[in-house]
């Protein structure tokens, strides 16, 4: 059973304040993703990773970074945050082999006041 | 890139059957899939489709026609926890990211 999971279930920061959000699989995929998905538009790609070391922009990759050190773990960061990152943050992995099924995890809802 | 068009809501009676609809225009194709997601939470994976034709379920069958570009998901004897955002998403050649659809809002009532 894919189980993966992210740091908070909700985030409150300030404007301006650096923003951590956390994200862990334990199926050994190769592939994460985070998203973030506001009313009206969907679900938007952040950023992804293949692998190890490995990240690529999404399509909406301004304002945000990412690091990926260990393969079970993927991390965005706010460096700088702002009112319109306010928005609910979801993660998903998938194996690299057969469909790619993405798995979610419970998202994380960040408001920036 | 890719293109997905979803119906944005519906409201359907419980007991009844309701058909999502999804276009969708892509430049190389490699699998579509269904997602549910209540109010709150995250997608949850339903069903895939790579071939033409239908998949079958339990309650929910996914259909797919690659020559129109469009696929439908049916879901049959609706129950009140039906309701729900359904997210169609498209996998295109070559690359493992998915594009979703803005999803249909679906209403099940009494």
């Amino acid at each position: 059973d894919v189980k993966v999971t992210q740091s908070s279930r909700y985030l409150v920061k300030r404007t301006g304040e650096k923003v951590f959000l956390e994200c862990v699989q334990d199926m050994d995929h190769e592939n994460m993703f985070w998203y973030r998905q506001d009313p009206g538009l969907g679900l938007r790609l952040i950023y992804f990773s293949y692998d190890v070391k490995m990240k690529e922009k999404g399509d909406i990759p301004e304002g945000y970074s990412v690091s990926r050190e260990k393969k079970e773990r993927f991390s965005l960061i706010l460096e700088s945050a702002s009112t319109n990152q306010t928005s609910m943050y979801l993660c998903a992995s998938s194996s690299r082999e057969g469909r790619g099924t993405q798995y979610f995890g419970p998202g994380t809802r960040l408001l920036v006041l | 890139g890719q293109n997905i068009d979803q119906p944005t809501e519906m409201t359907a009676t419980e007991g009844a059957i309701v058909q999502i609809n999804c276009t969708y225009q892509t430049s190389g194709f490699n699998g579509l899939f269904w997602y549910q997601q209540h109010a709150g939470e995250a997608p949850t994976f339903l069903s895939y489709n790579v071939l033409d034709g239908l998949e079958e379920k339990g309650r929910f069958s996914s259909f797919l026609s690659r020559s129109k570009g469009y696929s439908y998901l049916l879901l049959k004897e609706l129950q009140m926890k039906d309701s729900a955002s359904y997210l169609c998403a498209v996998r295109e050649q070559g690359n493992n990211r998915l594009a979703f659809g803005k999803g249909n809002q679906v209403v099940v009532i009494p």
